[in-house]
C-alpha cells in the first residue's frame, strides 16, 4: 500500500460526459501528480500540483483540468468524455524535490 | 524532447537472471528511475540513479551510464511473481517529472 488513495476505482460512463476523479496524497507529500496509461501510448504525464498551485502540465487536453484544495487532496476533471478518453488515470505523491513517486491504485475510465 | 527506447517484451526462466536494458536521448539529465508495474495495478519504485555504476538492492540492481545514455535493471534468481511490465523513466531539465519508456513486459516462466 502507498498510502495514496484514489476514487472511484471503476467508472463507466457516456461520450460528451463530464468525469471527476480524487485523489488523496501521502500524508505528508504536497506534491500531486496526475498520469494517463492507454495500451496504446503508455504512462503519459498529465499535470502536477504542488501545494495548492500548478508546477508542471503536461500532455493534458484542453478538456481535461486539475485542482489541488488546501488539505492537499486534488481532483482531476474530464469533461466532453471521448471513447478515446478510456484509460487508467494514477495519481502519484512525492515530497516535492526529485525522487521516487508512490502511486495510488488508479482510476479505470470506460467511456462507452 | 526525450527518447526512450526499451524492449517490449523478454522472456526468461525461474531461477535465472534477466537485464532489461533501456537507452535514452536527452537534455539536462537528472536522474533515471525503474518502476515495475502488475498488470492493472500501480507502478512501484523499484531504483533511482543519478551517478553512474551499480546500485544493488536485493535481487534487483540497476546501472546508468550517462555519457553512453544507457541503463539497465537486472533480476537476480527470477520468481514467478517478477512478471510484470518494468518501467525505465528519465527526469531532465528543471523538471523533477519523469518521462516514462513504454516499458518491457517481462514473462517469467516455470
Amino acid at each position: 500500500d502507498s498510502g495514496v488513495t484514489q476514487t472511484p476505482k471503476h467508472l463507466i460512463t457516456a461520450t460528451g460526459q463530464r468525469v471527476t476523479l480524487r485523489c488523496s496524497p501521502r500524508s505528508g507529500d504536497l506534491s500531486v501528480y496526475w498520469y494517463q496509461q492507454s495500451l496504446d501510448q503508455g504512462l503519459q504525464f498529465l499535470i502536477q500540483y504542488y501545494n495548492g498551485e500548478e508546477r508542471a502540465k503536461g500532455n493534458i487536453l484542453e478538456r481535461f483540468s486539475a485542482q489541488q484544495f488546501p488539505d492537499l487532496h486534488s481532483e482531476l476533471n474530464l469533461s466532453s468524455l471521448e471513447l478515446g478518453d478510456s484509460a487508467l488515470y494514477f495519481c502519484a505523491s512525492s515530497g516535492g524535490g526529485v525522487g521516487e513517486q508512490f502511486f495510488g491504485p488508479g482510476t479505470r475510465l470506460t467511456v462507452l | 524532447g526525450q527518447n526512450i527506447d526499451q524492449p517490449t517484451e523478454m522472456t526468461a526462466t525461474e531461477g535465472a537472471i534477466v537485464q532489461i536494458n533501456c537507452t535514452y536521448q536527452t537534455s539536462g539529465f537528472n536522474g533515471l528511475f525503474w518502476y515495475q508495474q502488475h498488470a492493472g495495478e500501480a507502478p512501484t519504485f523499484l531504483s533511482y540513479n543519478v551517478l553512474d555504476g551499480l546500485e544493488e538492492k536485493g535481487r534487483f540492481s540497476s546501472f546508468l551510464s550517462r555519457s553512453k545514455g544507457y541503463s539497465y535493471l537486472l533480476l537476480k534468481e527470477l520468481q514467478m511473481k517478477d512478471s510484470a511490465s518494468y518501467l525505465c523513466a528519465v527526469g531532465s531539465g528543471g523538471s523533477y517529472i519523469p518521462t516514462f519508456g513504454r516499458g518491457t513486459s517481462l514473462i517469467v516462466h516455470p
